[in-house]
């Protein structure tokens, strides 16, 4: 029973293209997060939203678009693609006064060609 | 800026041994400091933390000690297992900011 779950695992693309990365979470926690794992492995908070609300935004290039239907799901979406959009993408979710423990899905590599 | 840094990439230790995985940090404005254990393949996960105004948590086998006035944060292992192998992440947390800054990870191998 995955606590933070997304989809999909791996994504291949090339530039140029739209994805979708989706998140969901059954903790029923407040916040939630986008990380990016880089090549020198360093995880880099992109946004995080409070009950669907935009909470962070870290300076990330506006093709990147998060978007929280309710507060169980982040989705992130990107436009034309590039090459340096390619890493590891972390959902994670943590809660209300306790936002300091976060709760990480699986990952999803992206990678762009 | 590289504001947290864990400037050991490995450690390799006997099982049975102490793991003793060490984080420095450059500012004072954070409220928790975090170690996650990450498999490969897999997201981090929470192992414990310790808030700001201690300077000691134990929690079974791990232990988090923090010295503020060194701006230094260590995690013990005792005694190591073989599944303790994994990378390890410190983090920080600045609670006015509401984010967590990552280290960049320790690769722990327990040697049978």
């Amino acid at each position: 029973d995955t606590a933070v779950s997304q989809t999909p695992k791996y994504l291949v693309t090339q530039m140029g293209n739209d994805k979708s990365i989706k998140c969901e979470q059954n903790l029923g926690h407040d916040t939630m997060y986008w990380y990016k794992q880089d090549s020198k492995k360093f995880l880099k908070i992109m946004f995080s939203y409070n009950n669907k609300e935009l909470i962070i935004n870290e300076t990330v290039p506006n093709r990147f678009s998060p978007k929280s239907p309710d507060k169980a799901h982040l989705n992130l979406h990107i436009n034309s693609l590039e090459l340096g959009d390619s890493a590891v993408y972390f959902c994670a979710s943590s809660l209300r006064d306790r936002d300091h423990e976060q709760y990480f899905g699986p990952g999803t590599r992206l990678t762009v060609t | 800026d590289q504001q947290v840094k864990q400037n050991s990439p490995s450690l390799s230790v006997q099982e049975g041994r102490i793991s003793i995985l060490n984080c420095d940090y450059t500012n004072s404005m954070f409220d928790y400091f975090l170690w996650y254990k990450k498999y490969p393949a897999e997201g981090p996960t929470f192992l414990i933390s310790i808030s700001s105004i201690k300077d000691k948590n134990e929690d079974g086998r791990f232990t988090v000690f923090l010295n503020k006035s060194a701006k230094h944060l260590s995690l013990h292992i005792v005694p190591s297992q073989p599944g303790d192998s994994a990378v390890y992440f410190c983090a920080v947390y600045n609670t006015n900011a509401g984010k967590s800054t990552f280290g960049d990870g320790t690769t722990l191998t327990v040697k049978p």
